[in-house]
């Protein structure tokens, strides 16, 4: 059974960095893409981005500027820094693996996650 | 940018019942080539992640009772609990993954009445 443990600060103050790491045990790492999600309290979901085996990215315009997702093949993980944060990134921090599929290489699901981090930007 | 919409914010109905949520998309998640329409369905209970209940608008993922359905096309989607029961007491979102950024709905919350 894949699991997807993340961890990572969960206290900021404004203008530092957001740090954190999910790890993927149990299946294949290569096979698919890797997203980070976000969910301010008592709010929706936002999608921040995406990574896969390759170091391939795509990027939510609205944080592109800030953002950074790479991956370690070695150790079967993936990262995600978010500089210069706000009060406005405070949120649970979710780590997912995207189904991707085999012909039109589409990704089509969020079908594993993380339990969720929660990161609190506060002075 | 895809926006998602849904409704109703909310509803409530009684054990037993059919429930139905309806999304809709700013614009076409259908891809003609294959003709699958990108659009998948999430259930998140309280203090856990969100959980994949339907993809491609209307394949069940395993493991999901037969009593949730999907269908749609295009831009308008509905998701059905056919007999609600106690444990589908959740938040349901959709999201559209025909192009990046992907995108979710503000989620419906469905309780019992």
């Amino acid at each position: 059974q894949v699991q997807l443990p993340q961890w990572g600060a969960g206290l900021l103050k404004p203008s530092e960095t957001l740090s954190l790491t999910c790890a993927v045990y149990g299946g294949s790492f290569s096979d698919y893409y890797w997203s980070w999600i976000r969910q301010p309290p008592g709010k929706g979901l936002e999608w921040i981005g995406e990574i896969n085996y390759s170091g391939n990215t795509n990027y939510n315009p609205s944080l592109k500027s800030r953002l950074t997702i790479s991956v370690d093949t070695s150790k079967n993980q993936f990262s995600l820094r978010l500089n210069s944060v706000t009060a406005a990134d405070t949120a649970m921090y979710y780590c997912a693996r995207v189904r991707v599929a085999l012909i039109e290489g589409a990704r089509y699901g969020f079908d594993v996650w993380g339990q969720g981090t929660m990161v609190t930007v506060s002075s | 940018d895809i926006v998602m919409t849904q409704s109703p914010d909310s509803l409530a109905v009684s054990l037993g019942e059919r429930a139905t949520i309806n999304c809709k998309s700013s614009q076409t998640v259908l891809y003609s080539s294959n003709n699958k329409n990108y659009l998948g369905w999430y259930q998140q209970k309280p203090g856990q992640p969100p959980k994949l209940l339907i993809y491609w608008a209307s394949t069940r993922e395993s493991g999901v009772p037969d009593r949730f359905s999907g269908s749609g096309s295009g831009t308008d989607f509905t998701l059905t609990i056919s007999s609600l029961q106690a444990e589908d007491v959740a938040v349901y979102y959709c999201q559209q993954y025909y192009n990046t950024p992907f995108s979710f709905g503000p989620g419906t919350k469905v309780d019992i009445k």
